[in-house]
């Protein structure tokens, strides 16, 4: 069964530092979308991608944060420098549709981030 | 802007049924959705309504009433597996279809 795959699962960073985390979506899904977890709390939204380009962001997503599709595969997320409170697990999704589709998401196992 | 609410934990019993609450206000009402969450695991998928009424699958059931803001997903039968966070997501068109999440149940099964 297709399924979304992330790379790190874990990474320790320190503050100030960049980090790229990986995602490599569902094949034929159309929506990419970041969230993030930070431990005993909800998931939050950070950003949703489609046809290349950012479709919608919440306020988490300041200036430190983007994404990019470099390749027909990969989606990543980058963090420019780091903060403590950054400090979560950041989930990829994809979604194969919205128009007519339920338009479920489909998790990663998520990427841990540690900052230090 | 967006509010959901479910209450933070709950508590049942093995084999017994448990009705997970969750009441939501959008503006651009576009479904609703229930993810079940293990701990140190991805959400996953359980159930998706857009129409009023109950959709059932298998053990687990979920209804929507859009005119009270009003969702609950039923655990028929539970086991210990079941233990685990409940999600209740709302999808809002006036955000571009954006699912947003609320904070989550945890339920604990007592053997």
């Amino acid at each position: 069964e297709p399924e979304v795959t992330q790379t790190p699962s874990h990474q320790v960073t320190q503050m100030g530092q960049e980090v790229i985390l990986r995602c490599v979506p569902i094949s034929n899904h159309l929506y990419f979308y970041w969230y993030r977890q930070i431990l005993g709390q909800k998931v939050e939204f950070l950003v949703s991608f489609y046809n290349n380009e950012i479709s919608e962001k919440s306020e988490i997503f300041d200036d430190q944060f983007s994404v990019e599709r470099p390749d027909g595969s990969n989606f990543t997320l980058k963090i420019r420098s780091t903060k403590l409170e950054d400090s979560a697990m950041y989930f990829c999704a994809s979604s194969p549709g919205l128009a007519g589709a339920v338009g479920e998401l489909f998790f990663g196992e998520g990427s841990r981030l540690t900052v230090l | 802007g967006q509010n959901i609410d479910q209450p933070t934990e709950m508590t049942a019993t093995e084999g017994a049924i448990v009705q997970i609450n969750c009441t939501y206000q959008t503006s651009g009402f576009n479904g609703l959705f229930w993810y079940q969450q293990h701990a140190g695991e991805a959400p996953t998928f359980l159930s998706y309504n857009v129409l009023d009424g109950l959709e059932e699958k298998g053990r687990f059931s979920s209804f929507l009433s859009r005119s009270k803001g009003y969702s609950y997903l039923l655990l028929k039968e539970l086991q210990m597996k079941d233990s685990a966070s409940y999600l209740c997501a709302v999808r809002d068109y006036d955000r571009d279809d954006k699912i947003i999440f609320g904070k989550g149940t945890r339920l604990h099964i007592l053997p």
